[in-house]
């Protein structure tokens, strides 16, 4: 059984650029949650998806956007990146309701120059 | 401002001692979660706590949450170069809300 997985492992970006990691969650699990994570600290919640709606936002601006695909699958979009969006990207996956059997993935690293 | 504080930030032991980690909030917790994560990689579950004076065990590390759900501990006995990486706490702010909230993180390394 394939745990959670991302793509890309790393990407180098430069400012003003656009970006789209992807997560696919473990078999079974409907519902991804994306977080940041900056270095030195702990993840920081971006939003979450379930019925390929956005349900639960955090404190991040609109340049970040998201999609849920039929299959569960989603993708995290950030728009005219910033040096400060350089982080480790973590993807969850859960069932609904059972949040506290949240799965992450390995991340993605982004690096904005 | 931090809602989950640990301590300390980081921690060097010799192998073979014990150690503990804090993780202190300053509301009431409805799940407490600790993971633990290997530089740059994701999270790895360690276990989950919800239920005020609830302790869990996995091999040689032990959790426990305090009766008023404010504060959890994580306790490694006898650590091993394996153990060494960054724990983190994590928590749920409402009940099932699938929005966790994280601590910054305690570093451990483990000499051999």
């Amino acid at each position: 059984d394939a745990g959670v997985t991302q793509s890309p492992t790393h990407l180098i970006k430069t400012r003003g650029q656009q970006v789209t990691l992807r997560c696919s969650p473990k078999s079974g699990h409907d519902t991804v949650s994306w977080y940041q994570q900056a270095l030195g600290q702990g993840p920081q919640f971006i939003f979450q998806y379930y019925e390929e709606e956005e349900r639960q936002r955090g404190n991040f601006p609109d340049r970040f956007s998201g999609h849920q695909f039929p299959n569960y699958s989603s993708e995290l979009n950030v728009n005219a990146l910033l040096l400060g969006d350089s982080a480790l990207y973590l993807c969850a996956s859960s069932r609904r309701g059972a949040y506290n059997e949240q799965f992450f993935g390995p991340g993605t690293r982004l690096t904005v120059l | 401002s931090q809602e989950l504080e640990q301590s300390p930030q980081s921690l060097i032991v010799q192998e073979g001692k014990n150690l503990t980690i804090n993780c202190t909030s300053s509301k009431t917790l409805y799940g407490l979660y600790w993971y633990k994560q290997k530089y740059g990689e994701g999270l790895i579950f360690l276990m989950m706590l919800q239920k005020g004076g609830e302790e869990k065990s996995h091999e040689k590390i032990t959790a426990k949450l305090d009766e008023k759900k404010q504060q959890s501990s994580l306790h490694i006995t006898a650590s091993q170069p394996s153990h060494a990486g960054i724990y983190l706490c994590g928590a749920d702010k409402v009940t099932n809300a699938g929005k966790s909230t994280f601590g910054d993180g305690t570093t451990l390394t483990v000499k051999p």
